[in-house]
């Protein structure tokens, strides 16, 4: 099964810009998701097909994929902007499914 | 606008089934999309339970297949979830959501409901 790898945190100070990671194996071949999540909140799309953004979502948020790595970019990070994001892909082996990574937790400082 | 509303009980015994509900408003089901489960342990991340499509067509996550069942009811507009033999670790927020296909992500997601696994 494929698998997606993220840092557990990752620290930034406000107004700078975080850079959250999420590995696989020739990740840049497949579409990649963010999602952001806040305690007690379900998760909200922040970036789709790598780089994507939904109404809605301040172009602060932006996101690239290359290789064996994806980047979720946060710039001018915000307080607001403290909390859970995850990857998402999607694994077309022979049992297609969802993957989600395992999440990184941002700390605004 | 689109809603999900989960719904069942928050407490099922181990080895019992755990039956969840998600009712849809503000979009008819059997108009396409697929509508899927993901569920959340406490204090862990996200994982993918599974999702179908209106005609009934169904993907799911191959670590939970052989006691996972997704159905859709479009009399009823709401779609279920079904899973059996559990036991402590399927203890978790499960999220019913929305996507326009099941490759892509969802865009619109219910609040999510606990369900406890315990004697």
């Amino acid at each position: 099964s494929y698998v997606l790898t993220q840092p557990p945190s990752v620290s930034v100070a406000p107004g700078q810009t975080a850079r959250i990671t999420c590995g696989g194996n020739n990740i840049g071949s497949k579409s990649v998701h963010w999602y952001q999540q806040k305690p007690g909140q379900a998760p909200v799309l922040v970036v789709y097909d790598d780089s994507d953004r939904p109404s809605g979502i301040p172009e602060r948020f932006s996101g690239s994929n290359s290789g064996n790595t994806a980047t979720l970019t946060i710039s001018r990070v915000e307080a607001g902007d403290e909390a859970d994001y995850y990857c998402q892909v999607w694994d077309s082996s022979s049992d297609p499914h969802v993957v989600f990574g395992g999440g990184t937790k941002l700390t605004v400082l | 606008q689109v809603q999900l509303q989960e719904s069942g009980p928050g407490l099922v015994k181990p080895s019992e089934t755990l039956s969840l509900t998600c009712a849809v408003s503000g979009y008819s089901i059997s108009s396409g999309y697929y509508w899927g489960w993901i569920r959340q342990p406490p204090g862990k991340g996200l994982e993918w339970i599974g999702s179908i499509y209106h005609s009934g067509s169904t993907y799911y996550n191959p670590s939970l297949k052989s006691r996972v069942t997704i159905s859709v009811d479009t009399s009823k507009n709401q779609f279920s979830l079904k899973l059996s033999s559990v036991t402590a670790a399927d203890t978790a927020v499960y999220y019913c959501a929305r996507s326009s296909a099941a490759m892509v992500p969802c865009d619109y997601w219910g609040q999510g409901t606990l369900v406890t696994v315990s004697s």
